[in-house]
């Protein structure tokens, strides 16, 4: 167990609907990113929140939007759903405080989401 | 563009036998991650190699970062059912900001 939650674990819904993943970092964790794994793009990086901010985008859909909340849990928005979007969605969390070293990253179980 | 090739992408093999796993790039890495993924979990991190040439061993795991910083290599020896997963080479991504950029994946499976 990382002690990163996210749910729900299983979503399926349809195209053109609008989904929230949500994810809960481990306790005293500031930074989430969120994560892609599809069959054929493989795992990446999609965006990064440190304490409430935005940090570094990465290949992040204009359709999808998250933000992280002062209680420090973040959650993934995803719009205008396509059959391509089925994917699992990842949230990991970690200490870094924003410079200097990179430090681990501790990934959720993962949303797999499925759109019809 | 930063990408990180994994070969072989599939691997099947008896227990006991050993295997090399690569992750190539044409780009320099500051340091690179191995990740281990098991069905319906995320990944989970087995080491940082971070100075060109180094070394690291966990348990029947060793893991080599190229002296030019541009490749690794993960052996497992002796192979055990329990490693049987997909594995995963990571880099930091051009933002700076700690996010990872990851390679294409090996899945193994170790038959007993």
């Amino acid at each position: 167990d990382s002690g990163v939650t996210q749910t729900p674990k299983h979503l399926i819904t349809a195209t053109g609907q609008r989904v929230t993943l949500r994810c809960s970092p481990r306790s005293g964790d500031l930074s989430v990113y969120w994560y892609q794994q599809s069959l054929d793009q493989g795992l990446q990086f999609l965006i990064q929140y440190y304490n409430g901010e935005e940090r570094a985008k990465g290949n992040i859909l204009e359709r999808f939007s998250a933000q992280q909340f002062p209680d420090l849990h973040s959650e993934l928005n995803l719009s205008s759903l396509e059959l391509g979007d089925s994917a699992l969605y990842f949230c990991a969390s970690s200490v870094w405080t924003g410079t200097g070293m990179s430090d681990t990253q501790y990934f959720g179980p993962g949303t797999r989401l499925t759109v019809l | 563009t930063q990408l990180l090739e994994q070969s072989p992408q599939f691997l099947s093999i008896q227990e006991g036998e050993n295997l090399t796993v690569y992750c190539n790039s044409s780009s320099v890495f500051s340091s690179l991650q191995w990740y281990r993924q098991e069905p319906g979990e995320g990944p989970v991190l087995l080491v940082t190699v971070v100075t060109g040439g180094e070394v690291k061993k966990l348990k029947r795991l060793t893991f080599q970062f190229g002296d030019a910083r541009k490749d690794s290599s993960l052996h497992i020896t002796a192979a055990q059912p329990g490693d049987t997963g997909l594995y995963l080479c990571a880099g930091p991504t051009l933002t700076g900001a700690n996010n990872l950029f990851f390679g294409t994946g090996t899945r193994l499976t170790v038959i007993p």
